[in-house]
C-alpha cells in the first residue's frame, strides 16, 4: 500500500466548475500536510499548506481529517490555467522528508 | 523563478555508467533535498543535506550518494546506472530544513539506455 494515495484522474471539467480531489495517507504520525501543483514538464510548486482547522486561499480550500487520515482540495470556479497535476504531500517528522502522492491530473476545458 | 538551478537539464547515459547532477540552492538557503520522479509518479525522497551533512535518507540504495559544499550547493551521484534510474531528478532548497519554504529547481531529466 502506498503511503500517500491519490486518484490519478484525469479529471476533465468545464471552466467554472467546482472540482474536489481527495488523498489518504497511511502514517498516523504525519505532522504536516501540503498540496503542490506541477505543470507539465515543470517542477512542483507549493500551492498551500493544509491545517487541521481547514484553510482557504481564494478559490482553493484545503481540509484535513486526522481521524480518517484524509486530505482534500476543493477548487471553485475552475480556470483554464488550473490545468495541472495536483500532488498531495505529507511530512512524517519535523525537518526533512516529504512524501508525495502520485498526483491527480486536472484538465479544465473551455 | 525560485533561484534554485540545476545542471545539466538533460542527460543520456548507458547502463553501468556513473552520473553527477548539480544543484545550486537559493541564496540564504542551507538545506538541499533530492528527489527522483519517474514518469507518471510523484517525487520520491532520496536524501537531504543540511550544513554539509547528510540529514535523512529515503529508500534508495548506496549507489545513490551526494554531498553539499560550503556554499550549500549540492551534487547527486549515481553509480552503476540501471534502466529504472531514468527519471526527473529534482532538488529543493530551504532554510534550516523548513518545509513551507522549500523551493524546487527545474530538474534534470536523465535517460538511461
Amino acid at each position: 500500500r502506498k503511503e500517500v494515495e491519490q486518484d490519478p484522474g484525469p479529471f476533465n471539467v468545464p471552466e467554472g466548475a467546482t472540482v474536489a480531489f481527495n488523498c489518504t495517507y497511511s502514517n498516523s504520525a504525519s505532522q504536516s500536510f501540503f498540496w503542490y501543483r506541477q505543470d507539465c514538464r515543470k517542477e512542483p510548486k507549493l500551492l498551500m499548506s493544509v491545517y487541521s482547522s481547514g484553510n482557504e486561499d481564494g478559490r482553493f480550500t484545503a481540509q484535513l481529517n486526522r481521524a480518517s487520515q484524509y486530505i482534500s482540495l476543493l477548487i471553485r470556479d475552475s480556470k483554464l490555467s488550473d490545468s495541472a497535476t495536483y500532488l498531495c504531500v505529507v511530512n512524517y517528522n519535523a525537518g526533512n522528508m516529504l512524501t508525495f502522492g502520485g498526483g491527480t491530473r486536472l484538465m479544465v476545458k473551455p | 523563478e525560485t533561484g534554485v538551478t540545476q545542471s545539466p537539464t538533460h542527460l543520456i547515459k548507458t547502463r553501468g555508467q556513473q552520473v553527477t547532477l548539480r544543484c545550486s540552492s537559493q541564496s540564504g538557503h542551507n538545506t538541499v533535498s533530492w528527489y527522483q520522479q519517474a514518469l507518471g509518479q510523484g517525487p520520491q525522497f532520496i536524501f537531504q543535506y543540511y550544513r554539509e551533512e547528510e540529514n535523512g535518507r529515503g529508500n534508495f540504495p548506496p549507489r545513490f550518494s551526494g554531498l553539499q559544499f560550503p556554499n550549500y550547493s549540492s551534487e547527486l551521484n549515481v553509480n552503476a546506472l540501471e534502466l529504472d534510474d531514468s527519471a526527473l531528478y529534482l532538488c529543493a532548497s530551504s532554510q534550516n530544513q523548513g518545509l513551507e519554504t522549500q523551493y524546487f529547481g527545474p530538474g534534470t531529466r536523465l535517460l538511461v539506455l
